[in-house]
């Protein structure tokens, strides 16, 4: 079952403008969230994280903004730049299962200069 | 430092033949984790192992199994391969138990034809 749903597969965003991924899901046990980015032939590497004890998290040009009501979170990227493009994976976890991240399908960003 | 590293890269195997894949972690890190990535999905959670220890697993068949050795290191087995195992296979390792912030490698690619 997808706990953990990405309803964009793709998204294309010109070079300095802000790209937004979007990530829903559905276990309400979920407490901690993160977003991995991935390039052709590596692993995911992690990029940022949110407890759901708070609504946003900011690092550098990245920000994650947690709705818990809407059980919906957010990825911003500020300015976007050619290097960002990658697929992004948005995961999350419960605390009785803290060992097992649950991935999204992942949304295959393009940034066009 | 180096990350973690999995072995083969790549790997063909035929339908009914058994596959051993290879994971070292990152130095320090004691708990690994294994993950299955198919085409156009994310990763799917397999088993985590801490100290040598199997402390999850995912809704896998018994016909996937590992384990972790005294230097950290994990191998993932799987019998008698099916078309649909066919995948990306991700190994990931973290400093403790709780599965925040894993560190991937760049995975085996495994074909079964």
């Amino acid at each position: 079952d997808q706990q953990v749903k990405q309803n964009s597969p793709s998204l294309s965003v010109q070079e300095g403008r802000i790209s937004i991924l979007n990530c829903d899901y559905t276990n309400s046990m979920f407490d901690y969230f993160l977003w991995y980015k991935k390039y052709p032939a590596e692993g995911p590497t992690f990029l940022i994280s949110i407890s759901s004890i708070k609504d946003k998290n900011e690092d550098g040009r990245f920000t994650v903004f947690l709705n818990k009501s809407a059980k919906h979170l957010s990825l911003h990227i500020v300015p976007s730049q050619p290097g960002d493009s990658a697929v992004y994976f948005c995961a999350a976890s419960v605390p009785t299962n803290d060992y097992k991240l649950s991935f999204g399908a992942g949304t295959t960003v393009t940034v066009r200069a | 430092d180096a990350g973690v590293t999995q072995s083969p890269t790549h790997l063909i195997k035929t339908r009914g033949q058994q596959v051993t894949l290879r994971c070292s972690p990152i130095s320090g890190h004691k708990s690994v984790s294994w993950y299955q990535q198919v085409l156009g999905q994310g990763p799917q959670f397999i088993f985590q192992y801490y100290e040598k220890e199997e402390r999850g697993r995912g809704n896998f068949p018994d016909r996937f199994s590992a384990r972790q050795f005294p230097n950290y290191s994990s191998e993932l087995n799987v019998n008698a391969l099916l078309l649909g195992d066919s995948a990306l296979y991700l190994c990931a390792s973290s400093l403790g138990r709780v599965g925040y912030e894993q560190y991937f490698g760049p995975g085996t690619r495994l074909t079964v034809t």
